[in-house]
């Protein structure tokens, strides 16, 4: 079954502590995102990659990194944690043809809470 | 910059109703608009990409239109159900960066 896997689903935590979100995908998409949504504001997209060993900022990356070593995989690191990074995250991916994107696949997200 | 815009934020009508459910953008330059479905507590279901070189997509009883130069997308959703009870969101890829932006979103509801 094609799917995006994220995990954790939930984390409480405390500031300070570095933490990473995995997130694996198994249709072999170039394209892998990270999002934030948070009320009022919606999705903001806080880091992507167009394919291994690339990976540029979105509108929201302080705070966080990303790697992409291997194509399937993309986690997201939250080294120093704090309160305002507490959220429902979402990781999604898609398949690349040329500049005309396909639908993206999302994750069941995961809710990170800060203390 | 790119801004996207969703209105209203929040919709009523009785089951059966056809309804549109609209998305503005700021800048032109985009590679597509997609347009999801989330659940409450679940991840986003894509629903309709349209390409920008596409006027529509249809799948269903959805119909997504596309008009590029006036920076507006309609998602139309013909005889409505219960089941459609959802928030709505559009997102644009925007050209060049390979970024995503989201409008804030649409909560339906369909009333039985």
């Amino acid at each position: 079954e094609a799917q995006v896997t994220q995990n954790p689903r939930y984390l409480i935590t405390v500031t300070g502590k570095k933490l990473t979100v995995t997130c694996s995908q198994n249709m072999n998409h170039e394209y892998m995102s990270w999002y934030r949504q948070d009320p009022g504001l919606g999705l903001r997209q806080i880091y992507y990659s167009m394919n291994v060993e690339v990976t540029d900022k979105g509108d929201v990356p302080e705070g966080y990194k990303v790697s992409r070593k291997e194509k399937r995989n993309f986690p997201l690191i939250l080294e120093s944690p704090s309160p305002n990074q507490t959220s429902l995250y979402f990781c999604a991916s898609s398949t690349m043809a040329g500049a005309k994107n396909q639908p993206q696949h999302f994750g069941d997200g995961t809710r990170l809470s800060i203390l | 910059k790119q801004e996207v815009t969703q209105i209203p934020a929040a919709l009523s009508v009785p089951e059966g109703e056809n309804l549109v459910l609209n998305c503005s953008f700021t800048d032109s330059a985009i590679y597509n608009l997609q347009w999801f479905r989330q659940d409450p507590g679940k991840g986003l279901t894509s629903l309709l990409l349209i390409q920008s070189s596409q006027r529509e997509q249809t799948s269903g009883r959805l119909n997504a239109s596309l008009d590029k130069s006036s920076g507006r997308s309609t998602l139309y959703i013909a005889a409505s159900q219960p089941g459609d009870s959802a928030t709505y969101l559009c997102a644009v890829f925007v050209s060049g960066t390979y970024k995503y932006i989201f409008g804030t979103g649409t909560r339906l509801k369909v009333l039985a």
